[in-house]
């Protein structure tokens, strides 16, 4: 399986300000997700990360507001931007090292918007 | 719209008996079904994939797939407080093979 870096851990912002999640996979990767989720709560997808290619949304979810960059296939960033407290949630990247393998996911950035 | 559906729990199970989780699915194409456990603070982890109809188990864990009856099945054997988490189910779609998510149940094992 693949070992994933996503950095920051955590994070508190204020309000109107941007974050942007970075995440590291050791290995070359075709597909990454990025997901949020809020305490309680499952994980909703945001949008797949294309290498080459504009990343895929999800309803409810766009590009001005999570621009999302991968330039390679073992590196990508999610931006959060201008927050707001509903921004306040936990954000995940995951990787697909396969059809039918599953996701393996990163550790995780809690952001908390003020 | 394809739909994954758990109980959300809170699960009790005294330690040591057998606790037993459930998934149902909407997706008659899905091939490929995966458990996986979070604990509080934490990412996902998987800890079962299942492709075939039947059992597959693996230490404590046990999994059953029914593609006919659309479920698919967790069992934790001599649970212990350290399986204390919210354990999701995940199903992979057939037209995109993405994951669709349950909501996840919360399982308890009480000591």
């Amino acid at each position: 399986s693949a070992v994933i870096s996503q950095k920051p851990s955590r994070d508190i912002c204020q309000r109107g300000t941007s974050l942007t999640i970075q995440c590291q996979v050791d290995s070359q990767v075709t597909m990454m997700f990025w997901y949020r989720q809020q305490p309680g709560q499952s994980l909703t997808l945001i949008a797949t990360a294309n290498q080459g290619s504009e990343a895929t949304y999800e309803s409810g979810f766009v590009i001005d507001k999570f621009p999302i960059s991968r330039p390679n296939l073992t590196f990508s960033t999610l931006t959060v931007s201008n927050m707001s407290p509903e921004d306040s949630s936990i954000y995940l990247c995951s990787v697909s090292l396969a059809v039918r393998g599953g996701y393996t996911f990163g550790s995780g950035t809690r952001l908390t918007v003020v | 719209q394809k739909e994954v559906e758990q109980n959300s729990g809170p699960l009790s199970v005294p330690e040591g008996a057998i606790a037993s989780l459930n998934c149902t699915y909407s997706d008659r194409g899905s091939q490929s079904f995966f458990w996986y456990r979070q604990y509080s603070g934490k990412s996902p982890e998987l800890i079962m994939s299942i492709y075939s109809n039947g059992d597959k188990e693996d230490g404590r864990f046990t999994a059953q797939l029914n593609k006919a009856s659309q479920y698919v099945f967790l069992l934790i054997r001599d649970s212990q407080p350290s399986d204390s988490a919210t354990y999701l189910c995940a199903v992979e779609g057939s037209s995109n093979y993405q994951l669709i998510w349950g909501a996840g149940t919360k399982l308890i094992i009480k000591p």
